[in-house]
C-alpha cells in the first residue's frame, strides 16, 4: 500500500508564475489536509477536504492560493502569482473517514520562488 | 488561541545518552496530543498519539507522558543512537492540528 504521494518533491517559480502541487492520497483515504512550513517556522494547517468538499479553510491565505480535491484525482493546491514569501515546504496528509487524527503525511513538495 | 512550544530548539547528545524533550501548550482543551518525526528532505512519521484521557504511551525507546491540566507533554528516549538523529515536533489536536517549532536532535556516535 503505497504511502500519501506528492509531486513534485521540488518546485521552481518566478515571481508572478503559478505553482501547481499535487497531492495522491493514500488508497481508500477519502480526507485530505495541507500544511505549510515556512523557513524557521513549525507546520501551519492550511486546508481540510474531503473529496469535491472544503471542510476547513480556516488556515489558507485569503488571496492567491486554492485547494481542491475532485472526485477522481488527486488534490491540488494552486498558488497564483507566486511571491518570494511562498517558498516553503507543503506537506500533504490523508486519512481515512471517521478517523482525522490518522493522519498520514507525504513527503512535502518544496517551492522555491526565485 | 493554543499555542505549542516546544524546548530546547535544539539539542546534542552523545551516543547513548537517555534524553528528554519539552512540549507546552496553552489550551487544555485538545483531543490528543501527537509526536512526530521529521527527517531532512521528508515526510513526517507519527511516532507516538495520546489521547487526552491517557496519561502516557510507550513504544520501544520511546515514552511520550500528557499532564492536560499542566499543558505539558515530553518525549522521554533512552539509549539514544545516531539514528534518532532528527527534528521531533509535537502537535496537538482541539480542532485542527497545531504544531510547535519542534527540536533537532543530533546524537553523536
Amino acid at each position: 500500500n503505497a504511502g500519501v504521494m506528492q509531486n513534485p518533491r521540488h518546485l521552481v517559480r518566478r515571481r508572478g508564475q503559478e505553482a501547481r502541487l499535487r497531492c495522491s492520497p493514500m488508497k481508500g483515504h477519502s480526507h485530505v489536509y495541507w500544511y505549510r512550513q515556512l523557513p524557521e517556522e513549525g507546520l501551519k494547517f492550511m486546508v481540510y477536504l474531503q473529496k469535491e468538499n472544503i471542510i476547513d479553510e480556516s488556515g489558507m491565505p485569503k488571496e492567491r492560493f486554492s485547494a481542491e480535491f475532485p472526485k477522481e484525482g488527486p488534490s491540488i493546491l494552486r498558488i497564483q502569482q507566486v511571491v518570494r514569501g511562498d517558498s516553503a515546504a507543503y506537506f500533504c496528509a490523508s486519512s481515512p473517514a471517521g478517523a482525522p487524527y490518522e493522519q498520514y503525511f507525504g513527503p512535502g513538495t518544496r517551492l522555491t520562488v526565485t | 488561541k493554543q499555542e505549542v512550544t516546544q524546548i530546547p530548539a535544539a539539542l546534542s547528545v552523545p551516543e547513548g545518552e537517555n534524553l528528554v524533550l519539552n512540549c507546552s501548550f496553552t489550551d487544555s482543551a485538545i483531543y490528543n496530543l501527537q509526536w512526530f518525526r521529521q527527517d531532512p528532505g521528508k515526510g513526517l512519521t507519527s511516532l507516538l498519539l495520546i489521547q487526552s484521557s491517557q496519561r502516557e504511551q510507550t513504544s520501544g525507546r520511546l515514552n511520550a507522558s500528557l499532564d492536560k491540566s499542566s499543558g505539558r507533554s515530553t518525549l522521554y528516549i533512552a539509549a539514544s543512537q545516531p539514528g534518532d538523529s532528527a527534528t521531533y515536533l509535537c502537535a496537538v489536536r482541539g480542532g485542527k492540528l497545531i504544531f510547535g517549532q519542534g527540536t533537532e536532535l543530533s546524537v553523536k556516535p
